[in-house]
């Protein structure tokens, strides 16, 4: 069955500090993408990172970077000297391509982060 | 390229009424899908159109329906409005890939929700 787990539902933080969002994952299925969105509190969901199953090399971006182990099954989000801006709900993702041509997608509960000046 | 954009943005109704939203893709994407967010259930999966046919449903009544039109816009429609159908709606578009072929997952584009509101 597929399965996204984000055990920490909030976590509040002081700015400048690191954080990490934990995501756990379970697939039966080889091939696989993950994904990050983050939703402000406008609503939409924007789209921060996707990794395929093949790929592990963990990946940075600004103050974002992104840790994918397979062996742990877990895709870990880590937001350095983190800002006011980045409060918002995180989510992640599993999407599996089934027979038929479609994708489905799981999302996880999400982690509502809060940044405190 | 526009984002995803969705029609309207609030919207609040009574019991017993039906609503229809819209969801407009990235031009290019053929492929919409829709979710339900709630602050208990978090993000649910509706269903997913694709070439104006219903590619995918999630486990919800036969009071939420969809349809995708021959420029890939959709609407949903929620019939019979109860209380628990208040709700984030949230469309996404994706390139969609091929009918029945080898299409590889693919990121989901999100539109900024419609925010319904059952009274």
């Amino acid at each position: 069955a597929q399965k996204v787990t984000q055990a920490q539902t909030e976590i509040s933080v002081v700015e400048k500090e690191d954080v990490t969002l934990d995501c756990v994952y379970e697939t039966r299925d080889t091939t696989y993408y993950l994904f990050w969105y983050k939703q402000p509190p406008s609503g939409e969901l924007v789209f921060l990172i996707r990794r395929n199953s093949f790929d592990e090399q963990n990946e940075i971006s600004g103050r974002y970077s992104w840790n994918f182990q397979k062996s742990t099954s877990s895709f870990n989000f880590t937001i350095t000297a983190s800002q006011v801006v980045d409060s918002a709900v995180y989510f992640c993702a599993l999407s599996e391509k089934k027979s038929g041509g479609y994708q489905k997608v799981t999302f996880g509960i999400g982690t509502k982060l809060q940044v405190i000046p | 390229k526009a984002g995803v954009t969705q029609t309207p943005r609030y919207l609040i109704k009574t019991r017993g009424q039906q609503v229809t939203l819209s969801c407009s893709p990235i031009s290019g994407h053929r492929s919409v899908s829709w979710y339900q967010q709630t602050p208990g259930q978090g993000l649910q999966f509706l269903f997913e159109y694709f070439s104006e046919t219903q590619r995918n449903k999630g486990n919800f009544p036969g009071r939420f329906s969809g349809r995708q039109f021959s420029n890939s816009r959709s609407e949903m429609n929620v019939s019979t409005l109860e209380l628990g159908d208040s709700a984030l709606y949230l469309c996404a578009s994706s390139p969609g890939g091929l009918a029945g072929g080898p299409t590889p997952p693919e990121t989901q584009y999100f539109g900024p929700g419609t925010r319904l509101l059952v009274l």
